[in-house]
C-alpha cells in the first residue's frame, strides 16, 4: 500500500518564476491538504481539496493556488515566486471526515 | 486567528529520563490534537493523538494529556532513548469538523544523550 508521494523532491527557482508541485494521496484517501514548512518552523496550512474543490484555505495570498484531479491527486501552484517562498512543501492526505492526516516526504523549494 | 503555542523550543535529557512538551491552543471548537515526530529531512510522522472526549491516552512509552477547560495538552515520553531525538510538533484541528486544517506549534527539538 503506497503512502503519500510527492514530486519533485527538490526544486530551485528564481524570483518571479512559477512552480508546480505534485502530490498523490495514500490509497483510498480523497482529501488532500497542503502545508508550507519554513526552516525551523511548524507546518502552516495552505489549503485543502476535497471532491476537486478547495474546501478550506489558510492565510496565504492568491499567488498560491491548487487543483485536485478526479484520481484525487493534487497540484500546488505558486506564481511570482518570492525569496520567502523557500520552504518544504508538505502534502497530507486523509479520508473524508476522518481526523488523521498522513504526510508525504515533501518538496524542498529554494527560491534564489 | 487560531494559534498553537508550544514549549519548550529545545529539550535535552539523559537516556532513561522523562520528557514533557506542553502546548496551548486558542480555538475553543478544536476537538482533535495530534502529535507528530519529524526526524531531520523526513516527513512528520503521527506518534499519538487525542480527541476531546478523553483526558488522557497512552501508547507504550508515550502519553498525551488534555485539559479542555484550560485549553492545553501535553506529550509525555518516559524512559527516553537516543532514537527519540527529533523535532516534535503539537497540532490542534481548526474547528470541530473532522479532517480539517491542522494548526501546528513551532516545534520542540528533543535531544536524548546516552
Amino acid at each position: 500500500d503506497a503512502g503519500v508521494t510527492q514530486s519533485p523532491t527538490h526544486l530551485i527557482k528564481t524570483r518571479g518564476q512559477q512552480v508546480t508541485l505534485r502530490c498523490s494521496p495514500k490509497s483510498g484517501h480523497d482529501t488532500v491538504s497542503w502545508y508550507q514548512q519554513a526552516l525551523g518552523q511548524g507546518p502552516q496550512f495552505i489549503f485543502q481539496y476535497y471532491e476537486e474543490e478547495e474546501r478550506q484555505r489558510g492565510n496565504f495570498p492568491d499567488r498560491f493556488s491548487g487543483h485536485q484531479f478526479p484520481n484525487y491527486s493534487s497540484e500546488l501552484n505558486v506564481n511570482a515566486l518570492l525569496l520567502g517562498d523557500s520552504a518544504l512543501y508538505l502534502c497530507a492526505s486523509s479520508l473524508p471526515y476522518e481526523y488523521e492526516q498522513f504526510f508525504g516526504p515533501g518538496t524542498r523549494l529554494t527560491v534564489l | 486567528g487560531e494559534n498553537v503555542e508550544q514549549h519548550p523550543s529545545t529539550l535535552s535529557v539523559q537516556e532513561g529520563d522523562s520528557a514533557v512538551i506542553k502546548c496551548t491552543y486558542s480555538d475553543s471548537a478544536s476537538n482533535y490534537f495530534p502529535w507528530y515526530k519529524q526526524e531531520l529531512g523526513k516527513r512528520p510522522q503521527l506518534i499519538i493523538d487525542i480527541r476531546s472526549n478523553v483526558g488522557e491516552k497512552k501508547d507504550q512509552r508515550i502519553a498525551v494529556t488534555l485539559n479542555k477547560t484550560a485549553k492545553h495538552f501535553s506529550l509525555h515520553i518516559t524512559e527516553t532513548q537516543p532514537e527519540d531525538s527529533a523535532v516534535y510538533f503539537c497540532a490542534a484541528q481548526r474547528g470541530s469538523q473532522a479532517g480539517t486544517a491542522l494548526i501546528f506549534g513551532k516545534g520542540t527539538t528533543l535531544s536524548v544523550s546516552s
